[in-house]
């Protein structure tokens, strides 16, 4: 299994709702991502897991909170949004740098596509 | 900081055409990824390089570490491969370019 899936594929919410982003893949990566996009611009990185633990946090707004419970499993949680913050929400894994003795190739999901209203 | 640029920006070209991509970026890296993503969403990785050349089927990706430039190459282009080619570098974090958007015309 080489994919990296994400639910759900379409999200609109209004900016008092809570609600929460899932990922999840089965390669074995110890590494996940979170990156934003806006339209017609590069992925922004927002977080980096590696085994587990966030090891980095690009100075993202405490209103996205993300969290990883296993290896295979990468959320994000979403309260009181702005709508600015609507905008397409990929996901990546990796095996994590070294590990494989160079860089790691990362696999992205098919992005959730977030409204706020 | 790495800085990279990409060009063109936009790229129309006729079906069957050769195409290609440039990449070029700033300070040294550990890999070069190029990515293609299509409207609506997912991004596919297509290549990682660090050295030399690498090809899938009617992809060619180069690299030139001296240089610090890459290109992508479309043999025989088709309008599926219409989308969005993105070049991001490595090191310790991956920087991306902001994209070539690609239109293959019928």
């Amino acid at each position: 299994d080489t994919e990296v899936t994400q639910t759900p594929k379409h999200l609109v919410m209004g900016m008092t709702n809570k609600k929460s982003l899932k990922c999840e893949q089965h390669m074995g990566h110890r590494a996940m991502y979170w990156y934003k996009q806006k339209a017609k611009k590069p992925p922004e990185l927002m977080f980096v897991y590696s085994y587990e633990k966030l090891s980095i946090n690009e100075s993202v707004p405490s209103r996205f909170s993300p969290e990883c419970p296993n290896s295979s499993l990468l959320n994000l949680h979403l309260h009181a949004l702005q709508p600015e913050d609507s905008a397409l929400y990929l996901c990546a894994s990796s095996q994590l740098p070294g590990l494989a003795g160079g860089p790691a190739e990362q696999f992205f999901g098919p992005g959730t596509r977030l409204t706020v209203l | 900081k790495n800085e990279v640029e990409q060009s063109p920006q936009n790229l129309t070209a006729q079906e069957g055409e050769f195409i290609t991509i440039n990449c070029s970026y700033s300070v040294g890296i550990s890999a070069l990824h190029w990515l293609q993503q299509h409207p609506g969403g997912g991004i596919v990785s297509l290549f990682m390089l660090s050295s030399g050349k690498k090809k899938h089927g009617r992809l060619i990706a180069t690299i030139n570490i001296q240089e610090k430039h890459s290109s992508l190459h479309i043999t025989a282009s088709h309008p599926r491969d219409s989308a969005v080619y993105i070049c991001a570098v490595q090191d310790d974090k991956i920087i991306f370019g902001k994209g070539t958007r690609l239109h293959i015309l019928p």
